[in-house]
């Protein structure tokens, strides 16, 4: 059965870095989304992405962030200055994008940002 | 935005127990999914049932849109059971999900 998969399964980073976190969507699904999820707390919303634009984006998702497909299976979360408030697991999820579809999740990638 | 209301927030159990999760939300959605939770983090599609009743398993779902709420059925359940489960909706108009608070449930043998 296609899947979602992220890599890599865990970052460590320090302050001030920029990290790239990797999503290959299910081959036919046509819209994109990041998640994240901060220790202890629910599962937020940050961006989705569809015909390589950005077609809805959280309050959360500010110009430190940046979303990317640079090839036809690749999907990039870019996080240019980390801080310490970074330190969440990342989901990346796909869907076909008809109304209502069900969004298929990543293993997610735990940040750590110290 | 919509809101999402698990509960209960906690839920202990004896193995072999029977449990019912709730889920309310405030506004017409399109879809709803329930997700499991395991201790490495990763979240595990139980579900997509934006209305109707579902089973897989010991697991069921029983969603009823008319009015709001969703429900997720934990029979004879497993240590393996344990962990946080979310649901989470989508909007009418919108394809973004709005996940609740989720339900940490701790199946003890």
């Amino acid at each position: 059965e296609p899947e979602v998969t992220q890599t890599p399964s865990h970052q460590v980073t320090q302050m001030g870095q920029e990290v790239i976190l990797r999503c290959v969507p299910i081959s036919n699904h046509l819209y994109f989304y990041w998640y994240r999820q901060i220790l202890g707390q629910k599962v937020e919303f940050l961006v989705s992405f569809y015909n390589n634009e950005i077609s809805e984006k959280s309050e959360i998702f500010d110009d430190q962030f940046s979303v990317e497909r640079p090839d036809g299976s690749n999907f990039t979360l870019k996080i240019r200055s980390t801080k310490l408030e970074d330190s969440a697991m990342y989901f990346c999820a796909s869907n076909l994008g008809t109304r209502g579809d069900e969004q298929y999740f990543g293993p997610g990638t735990r940040l750590t940002v110290t | 935005g919509i809101q999402v209301e698990q509960s209960p927030p906690d839920l202990i159990l004896q193995e072999g127990a029977n449990s019912t999760l709730r889920c309310n939300f405030s506004d017409s959605v399109n879809n709803l999914q329930w997700f499991h939770q395991n201790p490495w983090g990763q979240l595990i599609n139980l579900f997509y049932i934006p209305s109707g009743t579902k089973q897989n398993g010991r697991l069921s779902a029983t969603t009823v849109a008319t009015e709001r709420y969703s429900l997720l059925y934990i029979s004879s359940s497993q240590t393996t059971d344990s962990g946080v489960y979310f649901c989470a909706v989508l909007k009418a108009a919108g394809n973004k999900l709005t996940f609740g608070g989720g339900t940490r449930v701790l199946v003890k043998p």
